[in-house]
């Protein structure tokens, strides 16, 4: 059972624009959500975080946007650069449980 | 300061065989988790260690080990391989246990003939 579905599987986004990946969660004893971020022959490093007592998180040009109600968590990456062609994952955590990831999103900035 | 070392970064082995892998953590990072990481199952945990105990486990079958040292190194050993254990399996420390804010090295890449 997926715990943690992510969507779309592959972006391609123009320079300059907005990117923004989905994520929807089953498990309501998640209490952290964060998002990494993936280069080719690298492990993953983690990019942003949120924790469900707030709506909105913004570090730069990331924002995460939370919505407990209806278990769903986007990232909104602004000004995208080729830069910030990557894959992305997003992730849940609850208790004593290792992070669960979803299945990651291909990004491509074009220029 | 250093990052996570992983080694070795790529292996072969053949069906039957034990692979053990080792990771290195960022100095003072006191727990490694293990991860591993497939095209079709994604990123999937499979341990955490803690001051050289086993902390939780994921789902995956007993053939999966590992162990942490005094010096929060740490190693996994995979026994009687199958095809479906290649992959790049993925280390990741961090400063305490249960965290979700982790700090992964490159990984080893295991294929399996």
């Amino acid at each position: 059972q997926q715990q943690v579905k992510q969507s779309p599987q592959s972006l391609i986004v123009q320079k300059g624009g907005i990117s923004i990946i989905n994520c929807a969660y089953e498990n309501t004893a998640f209490d952290y959500f964060p998002w990494y971020q993936q280069f080719p022959g690298k492990g993953p490093a983690l990019l942003i975080a949120i924790r469900p007592d707030v709506s909105e998180k913004k570090e730069g040009r990331f924002t995460i946007s939370f919505n407990k109600s209806a278990k769903q968590f986007s990232l909104h990456i602004m000004d995208s650069q080729p830069g910030d062609s990557a894959t992305y994952f997003c992730a849940a955590k609850g208790g004593a449980d290792g992070l669960t990831f979803g299945k990651g999103t291909h990004l491509i900035i074009q220029p | 300061k250093a990052g996570v070392t992983q080694t070795p970064r790529y292996l072969i082995k053949t069906r039957g065989q034990q692979v053990t892998l080792s990771c290195s953590p960022i100095s003072g990072h006191r727990s490694v988790s293990w991860y591993q990481q497939t095209p079709g199952q994604g990123l999937q945990f499979l341990f955490e260690y803690f001051s050289e105990t086993q902390r939780n486990k994921g789902n995956f079958p007993g053939r999966f080990s590992g162990r942490q040292f005094s010096n929060s190194r740490s190693e996994m050993n995979v026994s009687t391989l199958e095809l479906g254990d290649s992959a790049l399996y993925l280390c990741a420390s961090s400063r305490t246990q249960n965290t979700g804010e982790l700090f992964f090295g490159e990984g080893s890449r295991l294929t399996v003939l």
